[in-house]
């Protein structure tokens, strides 16, 4: 089962350059989404999805944007990459509907903008 | 934006030390609370996920109850072993106004155990 897979695992951006971090998730979850990371910091919640159409700012949404086309995938995009988002970003996906519903994390992409 | 909060942020202890730390979030539009353990350089992994007032939660060495009245959740650790080291994050399941369930994850308790 390969879960929550996240692409890249590592990328170097300049200052001004756009990119988009993929998650997919094989498990027909409504529930995705991204978090970041920051050294000493617990995971902030930047988007997330409830269903593929539907999507909501979390915590820290400024500089990024998402789609949800499919139930599958649930790309980040960085617009115009800043230093500020040099960060660990995490997909996760959930079940959702069940209050017992587990988060399942991707392995993390760890990036920098220099 | 919800406040959840966890103590203490680190923590060391002896081997064969028990431990426990404390999660804190809102008490209204509770939906479930989820601890998680994460190891450096790895995804976090679900440990429990709790969802009545007055939980209980066991899984080997590592139990959890939670109090969802007051509004926390504590995480206890028996007879701390060098394989407990990882930072134990707690996750606060919420449904907002729009009637999705939004989940707030704490900086997390990052354990330390000294062989």
């Amino acid at each position: 089962n390969a879960g929550v897979t996240q692409t890249p695992k590592f990328r170097i951006l300049k200052i001004g350059q756009s990119m988009t971090l993929q998650c997919a998730q094989d498990m027909n979850h409504n529930y995705m989404y991204w978090y970041r990371q920051d050294p000493g910091m617990g995971l902030k919640l930047i988007y997330y999805s409830v269903g593929a159409g539907i999507t909501d700012k979390g915590e820290v949404p400024n500089g990024y944007n998402v789609s949800r086309s499919t139930t599958e995938d649930f790309p980040l995009r960085l617009e115009l990459a800043a230093p500020s988002q040099t960060s660990v970003y995490f997909c996760a996906s959930s079940s959702g509907g069940e209050r017992l519903a587990w988060a399942f994390f991707g392995q993390g992409t760890r990036l920098t903008v220099v | 934006i919800l406040n959840v909060e966890q103590s203490p942020q680190s923590l060391h202890v002896q081997e064969g030390d028990s431990t426990n730390f404390t999660c804190s979030f809102p008490s209204s539009n509770f939906y479930a609370l989820h601890w998680y353990r994460w190891e450096t350089a790895k995804s976090p992994e679900a440990l429990f996920v709790m969802t009545l007032n007055g939980d209980e939660k066991k899984k080997g060495r590592i139990s959890a109850t939670l109090n969802t009245k007051e509004g926390y959740s504590y995480l206890y650790i028996k007879g701390s072993q060098p394989e407990d080291s990882a930072t134990y994050l707690c996750a606060f399941r919420g449904m907002n106004s729009g009637g999705y369930q939004k989940v707030t994850f704490g900086i997390g308790t990052k354990l330390q155990v000294i062989p």
